[in-house]
């Protein structure tokens, strides 16, 4: 059971948004930053969001995050079949003192 | 370039110990943290524990507590990850990563070494 939640999938059309929600709590989202990861298929992850909202270097546009509360949303916009992959958030959680990840999320383009 | 490289994949018996290594170029060692990762088979990451190779500081994640060992060596500008004693469970990808500090978010990745722990 991961400590942050998200959906275990999202799916849309070429061209198409989504958004992959990842929920937390005051000891981690709540009060420390927000950092997003990239893991396409048989790869390792890749750095896209840290700070909550700023894009790592390299990383497009279409790639980004926000946070509100104990909530965390990456959005991808002008979905495309290279970004079929699994996405994690992750934060600091200051109770535990460790970085606590999300569950990933699997994003399908149809 | 900074590069973070792995050592290859183990295949071992239960009971085995074993020593993973990490090792960084393009940037100097020593002063960021390194930090380990663990995907099980079809499984998200978790945070295992972090080494600070300038002064080998270490600190593990409570579930990793005791479960594993990581050192580094700077010299050589190489973090490992060791356990004594491995069971079936610790069969997984682990990742090395730099991360931007010690409790922030990790900028750079190795390329995972599997372990296989089989009978």
């Amino acid at each position: 059971q991961s400590v942050l939640t998200q959906p275990p999938s999202v799916s849309a059309a070429p061209g198409q948004k989504v958004t992959i929600s990842c929920s937390g709590s005051n000891s981690n989202i709540g009060n420390n930053y927000v950092s997003w990861y990239q893991q396409l298929p048989g790869t390792a992850p890749k750095l896209l969001i840290y700070d909550n909202n700023k894009r790592s270097s390299g990383i497009p546009d279409r790639f980004s995050g926000s946070k509100s509360g104990t909530s965390a949303t990456l959005g991808i916009t002008g979905l495309q079949t290279g970004d079929e992959a699994d996405y994690y958030c992750e934060a600091w959680d200051s109770s535990l003192t460790a970085r606590v990840f999300g569950g990933g999320t699997k994003v399908t383009v149809l | 370039e900074v590069q973070l490289v792995q050592s290859g994949a183990e295949v071992k018996k239960p009971g085995e110990s074993l020593k993973i290594s990490c090792k960084g170029s393009g940037y100097s060692f020593s002063n960021y943290w390194i930090g380990w990762v663990r995907q099980m088979p079809g499984k998200g990451l978790e945070s295992m524990g972090i080494i600070y190779p300038g002064d080998s500081e270490s600190r593990y994640s409570p579930s990793f507590q005791g479960q594993v060992t990581i050192s580094a060596d700077k010299s050589i500008s190489t973090a490992y990850l060791q356990w004594s004693s491995l069971k079936a469970s610790d069969t997984a990808i682990y990742y090395c990563a730099r991360r931007f500090s010690s409790t922030s978010y990790s900028e750079y990745w190795g390329q995972g070494t599997l372990v296989t722990v089989s009978s």
